[in-house]
């Protein structure tokens, strides 16, 4: 049983550059969030997909932030023009359909802007 | 608005007591509630949920939990803790009725079971 995975899962960048992040859910599942984690705090929401459509999105995705599920299986997170205050880990999570509640999460991309 | 509380940054308990992990919500409606647990360089690792029923679920390793609407509460127990059970320990909620998907997860109590 593969769970969820993503790539990389360290990521150092410079204030300004471009960096994109990739997850893979668990194969059967067709949904797919992106949550945020600072240290010392609990993750939070960004965004979410059910099979290609983004149907929900945080407040907290700003317009340097977009993510895409172009085929209902893999989906990428990308931030332009990172800031310091993007440093943090990046969770990626995935569910089964309507019946299932529960998310399972992928190990997180932590991203730290120098 | 969907928030948790875990009103403790960190619960010690010596190796072989009960535990207990405090966990309080609020949402619009009823509430879908879920812990998961945080070890080291790990992703979040579902323990168990609550979605109706049996106000007491089981989960796993041993965990267990109690659902409390009047306290609007979701405790973590467990009856006798291991050393291996330290770790972080989150809480989340999801409203039923929101058509929200997104879950909503109070800041965590590290748990530390001492030998």
């Amino acid at each position: 049983d593969t769970g969820v995975s993503q790539d990389p899962r360290h990521k150092i960048t410079k204030r300004g550059q471009n960096v994109t992040f990739r997850c893979d859910p668990i194969s059967e599942h067709n949904r797919l969030y992106w949550y945020r984690q600072t240290l010392g705090q609990g993750p939070e929401f960004l965004t979410y997909f059910q099979n290609e459509a983004q149907l929900e999105k945080s407040r907290l995705l700003s317009d340097r932030f977009s993510a895409e599920r172009p085929k209902g299986s893999f989906s990428t997170l990308e931030i332009q023009r990172t800031e310091q205050g993007d440093s943090a880990m990046y969770l990626c999570a995935s569910s089964l359909g309507a019946a299932s509640y529960e998310q399972y999460f992928g190990p997180g991309t932590r991203l730290t802007v120098t | 608005a969907q928030s948790v509380a875990q009103p403790e940054d960190q619960v010690n308990v010596a190796e072989g007591n009960p535990l207990t992990v405090k966990c309080t919500y609020s949402v619009s409606g009823n509430p879908y509630l879920f812990w998961y647990v945080q070890y080291p360089n790990r992703g979040l690792q579902f323990l168990l949920k609550y979605i109706t029923g049996d106000n007491l679920v089981k989960g796993s390793y041993g965990f267990e939990a109690e659902f409390n609407k009047s306290q609007t509460s979701f405790h973590l127990k467990k009856p006798s803790a291991l050393v291996s059970d330290s770790a972080l320990y989150f809480c989340a909620v999801r409203g039923m009725d929101t058509g929200r998907r997104a879950l909503t997860f109070g800041s965590g109590t590290r748990l530390q079971v001492q030998p």
